[in-house]
C-alpha cells in the first residue's frame, strides 16, 4: 500500500533564504507526483506536476524534483517571502484512473 | 472564469440532521471527487465521479451519499450516520483527456467547513 510521508510538519525560516520541503513515497511505480499549496482555510492550489518519465519540473521560484528510484521528491523555493507562508502538500497518482494519495503536508512560515 | 465554487462556506449541523454540501464547476471536466480534511492529517477521498450518472466510494464513504445528475454538479450529503462529521470537506474535478496527454491534475475549490454543534 502507497504511504507518502511529508517531513517535516512545520519549518519557520526568515525571509530571503532558499529551502527544501521532502516528500517520500514508499511504493516507486507512480504515474505523477504533484505539490500543492493551501493557505489557511481556503482549498488547494496546484504549483507543480511532474509526470513519472520527468525529473523536475519548474515555475518561477519553485522547483520541484522526482527521484523514483529513491521514492523522494523535493520542493526548493528561492528567496522565500512571507507570501510563501502555507501548508504544502504533495500527492502522487498510481496510474490514470487512480485517486491521489497525499501527505499530511508541511506548515511553511517565512518570518519577515 | 472557469473554475470549482463550493457552497456554503461554513455549515453548522445539529446532531442527527443531514446536510447537503454544493460543488459546482465550469471548467467542462469529467471527474469530480470529494475530500475530508482533518487537522495534520493528508486529504482523504469520500467520494468521486467519472461520469454523470456513476460514482465510486473513497476510503471513506461511510455515512457520506453523492449523486452526479449533471456534470457540473457533484453534491455531498453528510447523513446522521457519520458520528463525526466536524471537518473542512474539500471538492475537486479533473480533465480526464489532460490524464491522457499527461498534463491533467487536480482542481480544488474553496471548501465547506462543516461543525456539529
Amino acid at each position: 500500500k502507497q504511504e507518502v510521508t511529508q517531513i517535516p510538519a512545520a519549518l519557520s525560516v526568515p525571509e530571503g533564504e532558499n529551502l527544501v520541503l521532502n516528500c517520500s513515497f514508499t511504493d516507486s511505480a507512480i504515474y505523477n507526483l504533484q505539490w500543492f499549496r493551501q493557505d489557511p482555510g481556503k482549498g488547494l492550489t496546484s504549483l507543480l506536476l511532474i509526470q513519472s518519465s520527468q525529473r523536475e519540473q519548474t515555475s518561477g521560484r519553485l522547483n520541484a524534483s522526482l527521484d523514483k528510484s529513491s521514492g523522494r521528491s523535493t520542493l526548493y523555493i528561492a528567496a522565500s517571502q512571507p507570501g510563501d507562508s502555507a501548508t504544502y502538500l504533495c500527492a502522487v497518482q498510481m496510474d490514470s484512473n487512480y485517486q491521489l494519495i497525499w501527505g499530511a503536508g508541511t506548515k511553511l512560515i517565512i518570518k519577515p | 472564469d472557469g473554475g470549482i465554487t463550493q457552497s456554503p462556506k461554513y455549515l453548522f449541523r445539529k446532531e442527527g440532521q443531514n446536510v447537503t454540501l454544493s460543488c459546482e464547476q465550469n471548467l467542462n471536466h469529467d471527474a469530480m471527487y470529494w475530500y475530508r480534511q482533518d487537522p495534520g492529517q493528508g486529504l482523504r477521498l469520500i467520494y468521486y465521479s467519472q461520469i454523470v450518472n456513476d460514482f465510486q466510494k473513497g476510503d471513506i464513504a461511510e455515512g457520506y451519499s453523492v449523486s452526479r445528475e449533471k456534470k457540473e454538479s457533484f453534491p455531498l450529503t453528510v447523513t446522521s450516520a457519520q458520528k463525526n462529521p466536524t471537518a473542512f470537506y474539500l471538492c475537486a474535478s479533473k480533465d480526464l483527456r489532460g490524464a491522457i496527454v499527461g498534463t491533467g491534475g487536480q482542481f480544488f475549490g474553496p471548501g465547506t467547513r462543516l461543525t456539529v454543534l
